[in-house]
């Protein structure tokens, strides 16, 4: 059964920091992963998807990296704002037939001080 | 290119009622999924429909179904309702289990 874990649970910086959030996954199997940003009590806001060929993908101050080897991601954060603050949750896929699935970590909540 | 939409956006129920909650998937897209939030915890995946044919199920007992229509729109059904079952309901598009569009969910509370 695949697991994924998010560490930290929350984390808090000043505005301008760069920052990583990190996903840990224990099946390497995978199809894609998808990292989510959640405001609170709002639904899910994609932000980056990597196929499992694929070791990163990059979005405006945004970089997602993949290693499905050792199976863990990371979320990287240039220049944070305030605007940033949120939860994000990472989703990876399985790739077996019919793993159709998304199986989510609970998250980092993430708090940007001005 | 309209997004997904969820209807309603808060529900509040009585333990024991029936609840149904609608969903309208991404224009283009042929295959809708339904995750369930609680607070504090990621989401957990009920069940996904691909052309009107469920194909893929979670953890959740049989009184969680649900249908796709012919325009991929969606519904969620949930009897018997519990005091558990409070949570953030999320609806999900996409075309052929890619990449998923989330909706902004439906926040069901049971008292």
């Amino acid at each position: 059964k695949q697991e994924v874990t998010q560490i930290p649970a929350a984390l808090s910086v000043p505005e301008g920091e760069n920052l990583v959030l990190n996903c840990s996954f224990t099946d390497s199997a995978i199809y894609n992963l998808q990292w989510f940003r959640q405001d609170p009590g709002k639904g899910l806001t994609s932000l980056l998807l990597i196929q499992s060929s694929q070791r990163e993908q990059t979005s405006g101050r945004l970089n997602a990296s993949l290693d499905k080897s050792s199976g863990r991601s990371t979320l990287y954060i240039a220049a944070s704002q305030p605007g940033d603050s949120a939860t994000y949750l990472c989703a990876v896929r399985g790739s077996g037939a019919g793993s159709y699935q998304l199986t989510f970590g609970k998250g980092t909540k993430l708090s940007v001080i001005p | 290119e309209t997004g997904v939409t969820q209807s309603p956006t808060h529900l509040i129920k009585t333990r024991g009622q029936q609840v149904t909650l609608r969903c309208s998937s991404q224009s283009g897209h042929n295959t809708v999924s339904w995750y369930q939030q609680a607070l504090g915890q990621g989401p957990q995946f009920i069940f996904q429909y691909y052309r009107e044919e469920e194909n893929g199920r979670g953890n959740f007992p049989p009184r969680f179904s649900g249908l796709q229509f012919p325009n991929y729109s969606s519904e969620l059904n949930v009897n018997a309702l519990e005091l558990d079952d409070s949570a953030l309901y999320l609806c999900a598009s996409s075309w052929d289990s890619y990449g998923y569009t989330f909706g902004s969910g439906t926040r069901l509370t049971v008292v």
